[in-house]
């Protein structure tokens, strides 16, 4: 079975720092993909950035990134300059090579003050 | 983005009787799901569809809960009968296919059991 960890419940950033947010993660399969979403006030769910257990580099998307450290299990969340609008709850989530559902976190919640 | 449409977006209904939850995909997209989300907890996998039949299944879909997509048209979960527990928001999300590709949520229907 699949279980995704967020410890962090909250983090609250000045506007233009980077925020790092935790998430790591457990699997019996070698091959599996890893996403993080973010939930916006409105409750509207956005898809983020996505990280391939097979590939080495990093995945980046504009002013997001992603931390891959296979072998502690581990997939943290790089949001840089950040902005009010990054406000919000973001999920880490997971899915193996042969399930289709994903596995939540329980989130961590930015808040971006100017 | 690509957009997943939700209708309702609240609906309330008394325990024992049925209620279907209606989810507009992204045009293109092959794959389909639900997930559930009871507040201040993490969203939790349903239910997987895909060329007309349920693919994947987790524990939480229960015999009362039904699938279906007829002629390509809305994609809709029905309750039947409702129970209490079911009271939680509901969101679709679709995919363009499976393995990798990241699902795009609707926003949400909140369900409340009386």
């Amino acid at each position: 079975a699949q279980k995704v960890t967020q410890t962090q419940t909250s983090i609250s950033v000045m506007e233009k720092t980077t925020v790092t947010m935790d998430c790591v993660y457990e699997t019996q399969d070698s091959s599996y993909f890893l996403f993080w979403y973010k939930q916006t006030a409105s409750g509207e769910i956005v898809f983020l950035i996505r990280q391939d257990s097979y590939k080495k580099e990093n995945a980046t998307v504009g002013h997001y990134s992603l931390n891959f450290q296979k072998p502690k299990s581990s997939i943290g969340l790089i949001i840089t300059a950040t902005q009010i609008e990054d406000s919000a709850v973001y999920f880490c989530a997971m899915r193996d090579n042969y399930a289709q559902g994903l596995t939540f976190g329980l989130g961590t919640r930015v808040s971006v003050f100017p | 983005g690509p957009k997943v449409l939700q209708i309702p977006s609240h609906q309330i209904i008394d325990m024992g009787q049925m209620v279907t939850l209606n989810c507009d995909p992204v045009s293109n997209h092959l794959y389909f799901y639900w997930y559930k989300q009871i507040l201040g907890q993490q969203m939790e996998f349903l239910v997987n569809f895909y060329n007309g039949k349920v693919m994947e299944k987790s524990k939480l879909f229960k015999d009362q809960f039904s699938v279906e997509r007829p002629d390509g048209s809305y994609f809709t979960l029905k309750i039947q009968p409702t129970a209490l527990e079911d009271s939680a928001v509901y969101f679709c999300a679709s995919s363009l296919e499976g393995g990798p590709y990241e699902q795009y949520f609707g926003p949400g229907t909140r369900l409340t059991v009386l």
